[in-house]
């Protein structure tokens, strides 16, 4: 059973410009959550998506968007990056639910604003 | 509001020694608790998680948790450590299937010779 899937792996983009990250959650599963971890803030949580709604958001600001399609697939958005959105975001999928039911992680993307 | 705190930054053991890592939370019920791995440059693993029931929750990699309610407490136990179990190790908890996971800042273990 394949895990939980992001590409790409590593990004280098300039401040100003607009990022998109892809996931493909584990066969099966609906929800998919978006996580930005860095060393002083640790893991945030940013939205989750479920049969293509958002559920629930995180406190980000309006440049984080994301998406869900009909597959379960999900990307994310970042629009006029900063320096500050250097980070790893991780995408996680759940069968039904949110955290509560246990999350299966991707290896995350390695985005690097200069 | 709803918090998971981990103690610890930073722990030093020895190969074959004990190990304990601490977690705390701060929820106005019992949440669902959880222990991740995560190596450099990876994603999160799923260690062990608590809904209910028995306190002590078996998990992967030879890996224990006891909830202690009286405590807040959920701590991470392995009776003698590896050197491949050198990681950072996230603390979470969520209020219910349909909430969020909040993390802890992380226990990083560094495991020597």
């Amino acid at each position: 059973k394949a895990g939980v899937t992001q590409t790409p792996r590593y990004l280098i983009k300039t401040r100003g410009q607009q990022v998109t990250l892809s996931c493909s959650p584990i066969s099966g599963h609906r929800s998919v959550s978006w996580y930005q971890q860095t060393p002083g803030q640790g893991l945030q949580f940013l939205f989750e998506y479920f049969s293509e709604t958002q559920r629930n958001k995180g406190n980000f600001p309006g440049r984080f968007s994301g998406r869900q399609f009909s597959n379960s697939r999900s990307e994310m958005n970042v629009s006029t990056l900063e320096l500050g959105d250097s980070a790893l975001y991780l995408c996680a999928s759940s069968p039904l639910g949110q955290g509560g039911y246990g999350y299966t992680f991707g290896s995350g993307t390695r985005l690097t604003v200069v | 509001a709803q918090s998971v705190t981990q103690p610890d930054i930073h722990i030093t053991v020895s190969e074959g020694a004990s190990l304990e890592l601490r977690c705390n939370y701060s929820y106005g019920a019992t949440p669902y608790l959880f222990w991740y791995v995560q190596s450099p440059g990876q994603g999160l693993q799923l260690l062990l998680k608590y809904f209910s029931g028995d306190t002590l929750v078996q998990g992967i990699k030879g890996f224990e948790a006891e909830f202690k309610r009286s405590q807040s407490s959920f701590n991470l136990r392995k009776p003698s450590v590896h050197w491949s179990d050198a990681a950072e190790y996230f603390c979470a908890g969520a209020l219910s299937g349909n909430t969020p996971l909040v993390f802890g800042k992380g226990t990083r273990l560094s495991v020597i010779a």
